[in-house]
């Protein structure tokens, strides 16, 4: 059984339109909650990282969490060509030192 | 400053023959991981490092898999005896410090070298 599940995608947005990427996890004590952006043929880069319930603001990109839920998403606003790679979704909890990832969502935005 | 450095890029070797895989992390940071992503997939764990504590092999996926951690900085991920279904990309993360229970601390941050690619054909 997966531990933290992602739409596969692609997710396909207008230019200028917010996409939303969303991710589920299964282990209720989980506590750290991380968005990383992946290009093609490169390494994860962090985009964003949330503890707590609630929003999460770093310019274009907003994290929410719902640990009731056991649902963590990002939005990115103002959507630009250059956002067009996969997002993975990685959840650690404290009886792990590692990340958890999801597949990640693949997505494009079209100019 | 520097990033996490990886060597090989690249890596192409036949099946049965060992491999090692090499990762420098950022200077200062406590904790490695070593990951394998196969096409399309996530990232799955492999091992983890942290100062002079014993590693979590945890993820390990067979007893073909060992690494090292010399002088609690760079790494090295031996495969011995490779199949084809070793095949995949081999990252490395390290972080600053460990994940400290009961914390949410933002230094758990894992940040990522660009990995080896090895192809067993």
């Amino acid at each position: 059984q997966k531990e933290v599940e992602q739409n596969s995608g692609p997710l396909s947005v207008p230019e200028g339109a917010i996409a939303s990427l969303n991710c589920t996890y299964s282990d209720r004590v989980s506590q750290s909650f991380f968005w990383y952006r992946q290009y093609s043929g490169k390494s994860p880069e962090l985009i964003m990282s949330i503890y707590s319930n609630g929003d999460k603001e770093d310019g274009r990109f907003t994290a929410q969490l719902n640990k009731a839920s056991q649902y963590v998403s990002l939005l990115i606003r103002d959507s630009q060509p250059s956002d067009s790679a996969t997002y993975l979704c990685a959840v650690k909890d404290t009886g792990r030192r590692a990340l958890t990832f999801g597949s990640g969502t693949r997505l494009q935005v079209q100019p | 400053g520097a990033g996490v450095s990886q060597s090989p890029s690249n890596k192409v070797t036949e099946k049965g023959k060992d491999v090692e895989l090499r990762c420098d992390p950022i200077s200062g940071h406590t904790a490695l991981y070593w990951y394998r992503q196969s096409l399309g997939q996530g990232l799955e764990f492999l091992i983890y490092f942290q100062g002079n504590s014993a590693p979590d092999k945890s993820g390990l996926p067979s007893d073909r898999f060992s690494a090292e951690r010399t002088g609690g900085s760079v790494s090295t991920l031996t495969i011995q005896r490779t199949q084809q279904e070793d095949s995949a990309v081999y990252l490395c993360a390290s972080s600053p410090r460990p994940y400290m229970s009961g914390r949410a601390l933002g230094t758990d941050t894992q940040y990522f070298g660009p990995g080896t690619r090895l192809t067993v054909l």
